[in-house]
């Protein structure tokens, strides 16, 4: 059974105090793994799609990394709009798209 | 284009009482999916579908029902509705080939059963 675990549960930072949050996950076959921000109230907004070990991809203050066991969600000098929480998701191969999703990780950047 | 539509966006049923949420895309997407949030527990898949009258369950697929009989529309069904299904209901669409296979959610449906 494919599990994810992100972690922390919660992080709170000053603005400019760059972080990174873990994504571990067991999945026999990864097809992508998925970086979604939520912020409150909203649906899950896609950040990224990473694909095999070694990949990278950012988008302004966000950096993710893939390892066979985990990815990174890696925030520098974040600002207050950075505050949300972050979602990690896996696909299997064997599963098409169905998506496997982490607990999630809250963040929180203080002025 | 409007992306992934749902409705209602809140709704307060009683115990017993069936409704509809409903999920439209306007993205031509193939695959389309319901999950369910809720505290301690994350996103859960309910149902799924990788395109028109073809549907398959997915982790918690009790007291719900889909049906898709066109690309664009995927109408969730709660049965006989239970305080055990409250909660943030979103609805999902991707096109089903890597690498363009990144699922776009809808705002949510927010559901209380009393």
């Amino acid at each position: 059974e494919d599990q994810v675990t992100q972690s922390p549960e919660a992080l709170r930072l000053q603005e400019g105090e760059s972080s990174s949050l873990n994504c571990s996950y067991t999945v026999s076959g990864l097809r992508g793994l998925f970086w979604y921000r939520q912020d409150p109230g909203k649906g899950p907004e896609f950040l990224f799609t990473l694909y095999s070990a070694g990949e990278e991809k950012e988008k302004e203050r966000l950096k993710a990394t893939l390892t066979k066991k985990e990815s990174f969600l890696h925030i520098t000098a974040p600002k207050p709009e950075d505050s949300a929480t972050y979602l990690c998701a896996v696909q299997e191969g064997a599963a098409g798209n169905k998506l496997t999703f982490g607990g999630g990780t809250r963040v929180l950047v203080k002025p | 284009n409007a992306g992934v539509t749902q409705t209602p966006k809140f709704q307060v049923l009683k115990t017993g009482q069936s409704m509809t949420l409903q999920c439209a895309q306007d993205m031509n997407h193939e695959y389309m999916s319901w999950y369910r949030q809720d505290p301690g527990l994350g996103l859960r898949l309910i149902h799924y579908s990788v395109g028109a009258g073809i549907t398959d369950q997915g982790e918690v697929p009790n007291g719900y029902n889909v049906s898709r009989s066109t690309t664009e529309d995927f109408p969730l069904r709660l049965l006989s509705a239970a305080p055990s299904q409250t909660s943030v209901y979103f609805c999902a669409s991707s096109l089903t080939g890597a690498p363009y296979n990144e699922q776009f959610f809808g705002p949510g449906t927010r559901l209380t059963v009393l």
